[in-house]
């Protein structure tokens, strides 16, 4: 079935360092999401984004933490800078019509904040 | 806010015997909220495994089965005899109509001994 790809799969970045996950949604797909899930907890949204724009974001989503889609590209979340509570599994999700259509899900990349 | 509770963290279970892993969700919006279960297999990205978005209904899907009971606000997922390849992580889920991100319960560990 359709994949969303996140490269890389593991990430360990010094505190205070930028870094940038990088998403393959679903090719047609407009919709684009990050989740977050801390270790034992729940997946938490973080941010959706459509046409270009964030079109919402949870308490979570900081102002160091941003998203875009550069032509098209790879849907990326940076993180600049980093802090030690930012060490999670990032997922990234996609789908072709809003959150009312199936979200397809990657498989996550791990961020080790040290 | 809104919320979904799943009990079991982790479950272990002999091959060909009943698994029941149970969801109940916290009903503070207005409305109905669609209902979902999503798996991760070893290895795999988050995927669908089946969802119900009308109360009473009855979901299925590879052999799981899934009721939408509004009056208990539960969402229990069960299957009649499982597999060694049902060893996965399952994730009961929730939408309400109008709302920005799916959310998410804590996940169950399903561990399915030979």
């Amino acid at each position: 079935g359709p994949k969303v790809l996140q490269i890389p799969s593991h990430q360990i970045i010094d505190m205070g360092q930028m870094v940038t996950l990088n998403c393959d949604p679903v090719s047609n797909h407009l919709y684009f999401y990050w989740y977050k899930q801390i270790l034992g907890q729940q997946m938490e949204f973080l941010v959706n984004f459509y046409n270009g724009k964030v079109m919402e974001k949870s308490k979570l989503f900081k102002d160091q933490f941003s998203v875009e889609r550069p032509d098209g590209s790879y849907f990326t979340l940076k993180i600049q800078p980093t802090a030690l509570e930012d060490s999670a599994v990032y997922f990234c999700a996609s789908s072709s019509d809003g959150i009312n259509t199936e979200v397809f899900f990657g498989k996550g990349t791990r961020l080790t904040v040290v | 806010g809104d919320s979904v509770t799943q009990t079991e963290g982790q479950v272990t279970v002999s091959e060909s015997k009943s698994l029941i892993i149970n969801c109940t969700y916290s009903a503070t919006s207005i409305g109905y909220p669609n209902l979902f279960w999503y798996v991760r297999y070893p290895g795999e990205g988050l995927q669908l495994l089946l969802k119900v978005i009308t109360a009473g209904q009855k979901g299925s899907s590879r052999g799981f089965e899934a009721t939408y009971n509004k009056e208990a606000t539960s969402f229990h997922l069960q299957k009649a005899s499982v597999q060694e390849s049902d060893s996965a992580v399952y994730y009961c889920a929730l939408i309400y109509q109008g709302g920005r991100a799916l959310i998410f319960g804590t996940g169950t560990t399903v561990s399915v001994s030979p």
